[in-house]
């Protein structure tokens, strides 16, 4: 199975300031057709998790375009340009390759 | 705007069934471009996928509860049910039903969740 690791597991931050969170596949996740299936989701308080970013870099309809993600090799970040009050809770990355789809552990992010 | 709603039972006894009925609305569960998926999440811990299901019925299913797991589907009624066996403590989570895209450009996205569905396993 792919493993995602996620970094760092918590993350205070500064409204105003960017933020980046790193996700790392125990194997690349390129298909045949180019495409990286990496997923970020958001989950706020309370809330089930909604979908941020889904293959690799595409924005989610309705997602602020301060949030972006980015590819390198098997290394993926979600980049914050302003951090926004509403922007806290658990961000997940999670693996679309192969069966069984896999979560990442989790960043926490709160207000400073 | 399609909604998912997770049904069934809060309490379930060790070493029973849970079944989970998940009902869709504002739009069609017959899609050849979706997968239908469970995934739950135990407190304070990060998701679990389960498996998925297309219209057509065909399954998916994380190796790690295969051997005690079923998701089918009726596209007459809109709905999609899990069935998880012998369950223990360690099953206790809040189990979501979502909407799996399958489609080449979006492979596994899971854009629509419904609110899940607290499910504790205890005597």
């Amino acid at each position: 199975d792919i493993v995602m690791t996620q970094s760092p597991l918590s993350l205070p931050v500064t409204p105003g300031e960017p933020a980046s969170i790193s996700c790392k596949s125990s194997q690349s996740l390129v298909y045949i057709n180019g495409i990286n299936y990496l997923d970020w989701y958001l989950q706020k308080p309370g809330k089930s998790p909604q979908l941020l970013i889904y293959s690799g870099s595409i924005r989610a309809s309705g997602v602020p375009d301060r949030f972006s993600g980015s590819v390198s090799g098997t290394d993926f970040t979600l980049k914050i340009s302003t951090v926004e009050a509403e922007d806290v809770g658990v961000y997940y990355c999670m693996q679309a390759l192969q069966t069984p789809w896999a979560f990442g552990q989790g960043t926490k992010v709160e207000i400073k | 705007q399609l909604q998912l709603q997770e049904s069934g039972p809060g309490l379930v006894q060790p070493s029973e069934t849970l079944s989970l009925t998940c009902t869709v609305s504002g739009g069609s569960i017959s899609s050849t471009t979706d997968h239908w998926a469970w995934i739950r999440q135990p407190p304070g811990k990060g998701p679990e996928w389960i498996g998925s299901i297309s219209y057509v019925g065909t399954t998916y299913y994380n190796p790690s509860l295969r051997s005690r797991v079923t998701i089918t589907i009726d596209t007459s009624k809109n709905q999609f049910s899990l069935r998880l066996s012998s369950l223990t403590a360690a099953d206790t989570a809040r189990y979501y039903c979502a909407k799996e895209d399958r489609r080449a450009s979006a492979r596994g996205r899971l854009e629509y969740w419904g609110q899940g569905m607290l499910v504790t396993v205890s005597s």
